[in-house]
């Protein structure tokens, strides 16, 4: 069954230090997303991404964050300069179509810690 | 000091019982909505979804009701199993967005 993987699955990283993670999402899926959960706390929408650009972004997604598409298989998340608050899991997702009824498909997560 | 947000609403329940999770969504232009089951340490996972020309929407032991009069969404679980304790999300598409926005989350805790 297809799915959407990412890497690594736990990052550890100094204060101030850029970061970037990966995912590879499911190969026929046009749409990509990407998501952090603090830890217990609700799963909160980044940004989405469709023909090499962005669509939608939240608040969250400052001008530290930054997305890219860089082949064919690839999406990443970079955080130029990390900060202790930006310790969560990130999740990655893709769907086939953006509309409603587009089921979205997450990946495993990337946890990263910020020391 | 007080960790917000670490205390889940939490349901638990007897293995072979019947689970209900509701959940109160937020803005009333929203047009589908969704269940995802989060198990710990993995991504949250598609289990049913609805749109809101409907009211209850059935699958294999999930049932999802609807009522947009009150905002409310609730997953129903027939057989509740062990392998199904997790935490399970809420989410809608917000009228006019294709992105899925996350509530808040209900632990279920299946004791066998």
């Amino acid at each position: 069954e297809p799915e959407v993987t990412q890497t690594p699955s736990h990052q550890v990283t100094q204060m101030g230090q850029e970061v970037i993670l990966r995912c590879v999402p499911i190969s026929n899926h046009l749409y990509f997303y990407w998501y952090r959960q603090i830890l217990g706390q609700k799963v909160e929408f980044l940004v989405s991404f469709y023909n090499n650009e962005i669509s939608e972004k939240s608040e969250i997604f400052d001008d530290q964050f930054s997305v890219e598409r860089p082949d064919g298989s690839n999406f990443t998340l970079k955080i130029r300069s990390t900060k202790l608050e930006d310790s969560a899991m990130y999740f990655c997702a893709s769907s086939e179509l953006g509309g409603m009824n587009t089921e979205a498909f997450f990946g495993q997560g990337t946890r990263l810690t910020v020391v | 000091g007080e960790s917000v947000g670490l205390h889940l609403p939490t349901l638990s329940v007897q293995e072979g019982d019947n689970s209900i999770i509701n959940c109160a969504y937020s803005n009333s232009a929203s047009d589908y909505f969704i269940w995802y089951k989060q198990e710990s340490g993995k991504g949250p996972q598609f289990i049913i979804d609805i749109r809101s020309n409907m009211d209850k929407r059935q699958g294999q032991r999930v049932t999802v009701l609807l009522n947009k009069t009150v905002k409310h969404l609730s997953l129903q679980i027939a057989a509740t199993q062990p392998g199904d304790s997790a935490v399970y999300f809420c989410a809608e598409n917000k009228g006019g967005s294709y992105i899925p926005t996350f509530g808040r989350g209900t632990s279920l805790i299946v004791h066998p």
